[in-house]
């Protein structure tokens, strides 16, 4: 069974600074993912992490994965209050193909000013 | 863009109703899921279907059915709504393999109420 575990599950960050988010999961997956939900609305995707050592960054957020460790991580750097979220990250059970994703608790990010 | 559409975005019921979450989906995606959404737990699956007419249990199927007799559309039966089941329920969709970085794309979701 595939589990996954996110900390911490609340953060409360300045602006301007820079934290990391840590994912960890349980078995071999194949793909890991990382998604973004606004208070009162849906989940939204912000990577795709397909292989050992892949590293995606969008703006002020950074991905990565390692699979030996099976561990990924969502950099933040230099946080600014429109990052203020919760972070979900989400894998699949090593040779699935239906994409059924295991979430882990979620991260609730919180930037002061 | 994807467009996964709930049928509501609240709904409020009494225990032991049957309730019908609705979803559709209009990007012609092989697969479909639902998922609960409660504080701490993160999402959970509770069914996924692969196929028209083809379903699979999630890791929290008790106390809920599904039905899939159209490719875009997707539906969870509470077959006698409890209290227990108060919560938020996502609907997704995906490509089937063939986009092998395919992320979930999801509804809004429906904030169910049972009371």
């Amino acid at each position: 069974e595939l589990k996954v575990e996110q900390n911490p599950l609340f953060l409360s960050m300045q602006e301007g600074k820079n934290y990391t988010i840590y994912c960890n999961y349980s078995t071999t997956s194949d793909r890991l993912y990382w998604y973004r939900q606004d208070p009162g609305k849906s989940l939204e995707s912000l990577f795709v992490l397909l292989s050992n050592g892949a590293v995606k960054q969008e703006g002020r957020l950074m991905a990565s994965l390692d699979t030996k460790a099976r561990l990924s991580t969502l950099h933040i750097t230099a946080a600014v209050h429109d990052l203020s979220a919760t972070y979900f990250c989400a894998a699949i059970l090593g040779g699935t193909s239906y994409g059924k994703l295991t979430f882990g608790q979620g991260t609730i990010l919180t930037v002061h000013p | 863009d994807v467009k996964v559409t709930q049928s509501s975005r609240y709904l409020v019921k009494r225990t032991g109703e049957k309730v019908f979450l609705e979803c559709v989906q209009d990007m012609d995606h092989e697969n479909m899921f639902w998922y609960r959404q409660d504080p701490g737990l993160g999402l959970r699956l509770i069914y996924f279907s692969y196929d028209v007419k083809m379903k699979e249990k999630g890791d929290i199927p008790e106390g809920y059915s599904v039905s899939r007799e159209k490719k875009e559309r997707f539906s969870l039966i509470l077959e006698s709504a409890s209290t227990n089941q108060t919560s938020m329920y996502l609907c997704a969709s995906s490509l089937l393999g063939g986009s092998y970085n395919s992320p979930l794309h999801f509804g809004n979701g429906t904030r169910l109420t049972v009371t």
